[in-house]
């Protein structure tokens, strides 16, 4: 199992460019997250995913897009790139959703800059 | 407000010397206390669940133990692979959603 997969590994991108971050998980996990980490803060959840078709913010949506068209992948898109999306981030997966405790599984991470 | 405060935000060991990483935390009611390892340019790695006051888990060196208000990870004889960020996240039962403290980097030097 490769686990969760993220590419790309590093991105740069200029003010008001668009891109897709790719997530894909290999576990046969129903739930996927996409949280982003930031120097001295503590992981924030973007968005999140119970499964193939269903979406929902959390607590930072502003600013990106998300789908579920497969139990594997996850993708996050990013509409008109701003310098505060500047950021590492990260995809992660769990087998039960939060209310059973379920631990994530984490990618290792996009790192992107805007400038 | 729902809070995790984790400290020290960061701490020199020698090899051999034991230590203790707290985490302190301020929710309506604990669903769940989770500890993480994250290497540099890596993505957390789950370590432990911890559900109620007066549990404790075990890894190779480390321990993880809970209260009403805190957890601690302590870490026994750490070597430098013990090197690493360590987060704590909680489960508040009011939400679905995780709250990460901002770490607490661990530096063991031989």
């Amino acid at each position: 199992n490769a686990g969760v997969t993220q590419t790309p590994k590093f991105r740069i991108l200029k003010i008001g460019q668009s891109m897709t971050l790719q997530c894909a998980q290999d576990m046969n996990h129903n739930y996927m997250y996409w949280y982003r980490q930031d120097p001295g803060m503590g992981l924030k959840l973007i968005y999140y995913s119970v499964g193939a078709g269903i979406t929902d913010k959390g607590e930072v949506p502003n600013g990106y897009n998300v789908s579920r068209s497969t139990t594997e992948d996850f993708p996050l898109r990013l509409e008109l790139a701003a310098p505060s999306q500047t950021s590492v981030y990260f995809c992660a997966s769990s087998y039960g959703g939060p209310r059973v405790n379920s631990p994530l599984h984490f990618g290792n991470g996009t790192r992107l800059t805007v400038t | 407000e729902d809070q995790v405060t984790q400290s020290p935000e960061a701490l020199r060991l020698q090899e051999g010397e034991s230590s203790s990483l707290n985490c302190s935390y301020t929710v309506s009611g604990l669903r769940g206390l989770f500890w993480y390892r994250q290497d540099p340019g890596k993505g957390p790695e789950f370590l432990f669940t911890l559900y109620s006051a007066g549990e404790e888990k075990e890894k190779e060196r480390l321990k993880a133990t809970l209260t009403k208000k805190e957890s601690f990870l302590h870490i026994t004889a750490p070597k430098p692979e013990d090197s690493a960020t360590y987060l704590c996240a909680v489960h508040p039962y009011n939400t679905d959603k995780l709250i990460f403290g901002t770490g607490t980097r661990l530096q063991v030097f031989p």
